[in-house]
């Protein structure tokens, strides 16, 4: 299957700095990627939809200036969390759609990335 | 309430067992259904996904849908250790136009997971 890459996979950082988290689709093109975070023992919750070439779409609840996200091109998208605090420690993930005629919705999903923000 | 529902367990069954695991949704327009499993400290990946009502079968996999109960299966046959893991339900719109179809089905209402130990 395709395959997306995050990076780092775990980053730890003092409160206050930023830190920025690239998911890449390696072996294919996604005009869409989503961005994710999961507390421990609980489930996805979509923070924002990336569009490539255009402003991303946050969920309710979520601030945009807090998690800055750019999909610059077809095979990357950066988010970045601004002025860190151990409330956003957590786990980063996100997801890319193979964008091939009649694909009906499957996901690829990075392998995440764990933030500690001490 | 939750949108979707999923026994958090956890589950412990020995090696060989058939497992069931279920989720219920309370949103009539979902119509994309999607498994996830998630090993410890990784990302999701697929196990399977199926459109409206029926069931779909994969190796050891099946995934069933009733969307008369809003009630979704993942039976896994002849569990082995390495299916120890964490398993995700997840559901979606779609809608036909070409653009809109393509951002709703990836904007998935997920389950919280079901932790699944497969002892030897």
């Amino acid at each position: 299957g395709a395959v997306v890459s995050q990076h780092p996979s775990w980053v730890i950082c003092k409160s206050g700095t930023s830190v920025k988290i690239e998911c890449r689709s390696l072996d294919f093109q996604a005009t869409t990627m989503f961005w994710y975070r999961q507390f421990p023992k609980q489930s996805l919750m979509l923070m924002a939809t990336s569009n490539e070439g255009s402003k991303a779409t946050y969920e309710q609840g979520v601030e945009k200036d807090k998690f800055l996200i750019n999909h610059a091109s077809l095979t990357l998208s950066t988010l970045t969390v601004t002025s860190a605090h151990p409330e956003d420690s957590s786990f980063y993930i996100c997801s890319a759609r193979e964008e091939s005629g009649g694909d009906t919705g499957e996901l690829f999903f990075g392998e995440g990335s764990r933030l500690t923000v001490l | 309430q939750k949108e979707v529902e999923q026994d958090p367990g956890p589950l412990s069954v020995p090696e060989g067992a058939i497992v069931s695991l279920n989720c219920t949704y309370s949103n009539s327009a979902f119509q994309y259904f999607m498994w996830y499993r998630q090993y410890s400290r990784k990302g999701p990946e697929l196990l399977m996904y199926t459109y409206s009502s029926g069931n779909k079968e994969d190796g050891r996999f099946t995934a069933q849908v009733d969307k008369s109960s809003k009630y979704i299966s993942l039976f896994i046959r002849d569990s082995q250790p390495s299916d120890s893991a964490t398993y995700l339900c997840a559901m979606s719109y779609l809608l036909m136009e070409a653009m809109s179809y393509l951002l709703s089905a990836g904007k998935s209402t997920f389950g919280d997971g079901t932790t699944l130990t497969v002892k030897p």
